[in-house]
């Protein structure tokens, strides 16, 4: 079945750590995204990638860092620069380019904590 | 600074009932509007969608109704059941160029309730 995979689905960081999240997708989809959910702020985008090589920052990209070195791999780094970053991290993925279809796949998401 | 304004942020509904689910927004780009549903531990699932040269949608218990001139759109769930009982997020895609043509912008949610 195609979809996307996020692992692992639980992640604690200890301070000063740098953690990364693993997004893995078998939908051939050309765009990829990464979003921070807390409670009652809704999605915020993080980073997201049109194609391999290249990546843009969303709303809240500060204390993050990704890569898109394959089509089917999106990994976000959460650095030590991130202040807080407790929270449920969500990575989707779309069609891309102009067909009209422009519905995101989301997966299961991490739920980092600090301790 | 919100584009996409969504309201209430919880919703508690008798089983059977209408749940009903509102959004703004202000952008006139905006051209693609979906909702997406999500249960506790759960990423967000496409649930409908709707282009502005349509004023309703329906997919079974769930209608998206349309205001273009309101700029304003909302989420129907006739006869909720308490399996509905999950996070709903409206959300918007620009028509802009480049990136921008990728990019959904969410509303921060609506915990609805359905009681049975």
């Amino acid at each position: 079945d195609g979809g996307i995979t996020q692992s692992p689905k639980y992640l604690f960081r200890k301070e000063g750590q740098n953690v990364t999240l693993s997004c893995e997708q078998n939908l051939n989809h050309d765009a990829m995204y990464w979003y921070r959910q807390d409670p009652g702020q809704g999605l915020r985008l993080i980073y997201y990638s049109q194609i391999v090589n290249d990546f843009q920052k969303g709303d809240i990209a500060e204390g993050y860092s990704v890569s898109r070195e394959k089509k089917e791999s999106f990994p976000l780094t959460v650095t030590s620069a991130q202040k807080n970053p407790t929270a449920f991290y969500l990575c989707a993925s779309s069609p891309g380019g102009t067909g009209g279809n422009y519905g995101y796949t989301f997966g299961s998401g991490t739920r980092l904590t600090v301790v | 600074q919100q584009q996409v304004k969504q309201s209430p942020q919880s919703l508690i509904v008798q089983k059977g009932g209408i749940s009903i689910i509102n959004c703004a927004y202000e952008n006139t780009a905006f051209d693609y509007f979906p909702w997406y549903q999500q249960f506790p531990g759960k990423g967000p699932a496409l649930l409908i969608a709707i282009r502005p040269d349509v004023s309703e949608k329906k997919e079974g218990r769930f209608t998206i109704s349309f205001n273009k001139s309101a700029k304003q759109f909302s989420l129907h769930i006739m006869d909720s059941q308490p399996g509905d009982s999950a996070t709903y997020f409206c959300a918007a895609k620009s028509r802009g160029s480049g990136g921008s043509n990728y990019k959904l912008t969410f509303g921060k949610g609506t915990l609805l309730t359905v009681n049975p």
